[in-house]
């Protein structure tokens, strides 16, 4: 384990507000990730970023940010507007293109009261 | 895009039986894939990768084999172990630049002692 970790590990919201999640690296990876897992869904992709300052939607970006203004770090921000954000979330970054692994921090669960 | 479709959903084995998860994959342009393994509350980990220049890759007691002309992919666990019980997921991508990373939707495999 190490090298990318994401804070808290439980997050409870109430409806209507906006929370930010925290995903940090120090892998040096330029590629940065973030998934939602739902039972029985598999891992979608929300949003990635390929170069600090750049990032580009995934296949469920609808109610959620996100930034990258540090290499190292890549927050994802789920807003009021996301119907159902109760979900495991997960954050990865990934190798360069010679070998493309993935590695994932430990998720954050976040719960909508 | 790129649609990765997984199966079985569950598998069940007695221990020191063979177990073997498929996946198909839409894009052919599509030559890295994955496969990771989840245990319960911990995070996505990659056990072993194939890309489309190789048909078959073996890992002590993991394997993964691959036709691209049908577009799909194979993993076989032989002589199962407990610790093996998790959940499986395969996925595709292309290499090149930082590209979507495409999950199939996750095996969940219980080895019975």
């Amino acid at each position: 384990d190490g090298g990318i970790t994401q804070s808290p590990k439980y997050l409870f919201r109430k409806e209507g507000q906006n929370v930010t999640l925290s995903c940090e690296q120090n892998l040096n990876h330029d590629a940065m990730y973030w998934y939602r897992q739902d039972p029985g869904q598999g891992l979608r992709l929300i949003y990635y970023s390929q170069i600090v300052n750049d990032f580009q939607k995934g296949d469920i970006a609808e109610g959620y940010s996100v930034s990258r203004e540090k290499k190292e770090s890549f927050p994802l921000t789920v807003t009021s507007a996301q119907k159902n954000p109760t979900a495991f979330y997960l954050c990865a970054s990934r190798t360069p293109a010679g070998s493309g692994e993935q590695f994932f921090g430990p998720g954050t669960r976040l719960t909508v009261l | 895009g790129e649609n990765v479709e997984q199966h079985p959903s569950t598998l069940s084995v007695q221990e020191g039986d063979s177990a073997v998860i498929k996946c198909t994959y839409s894009d052919s342009a599509s030559n890295y894939f994955p496969w990771y393994k989840q245990e319960l509350g911990k995070r996505p980990q990659l056990i072993i990768d194939i890309r489309s220049n190789v048909g078959e890759k073996k890992d002590q007691r993991i394997a993964v084999t691959l036709n691209k002309t049908a577009k799909h992919f194979s993993l076989h666990i032989t002589e199962t172990q407990p610790e093996d019980s998790a959940v499986y997921f395969c996925a595709a991508s292309k290499t090149g630049g930082y590209q979507k990373v495409t999950f199939g939707t996750g095996t969940k495999l219980q080895v019975i002692p």
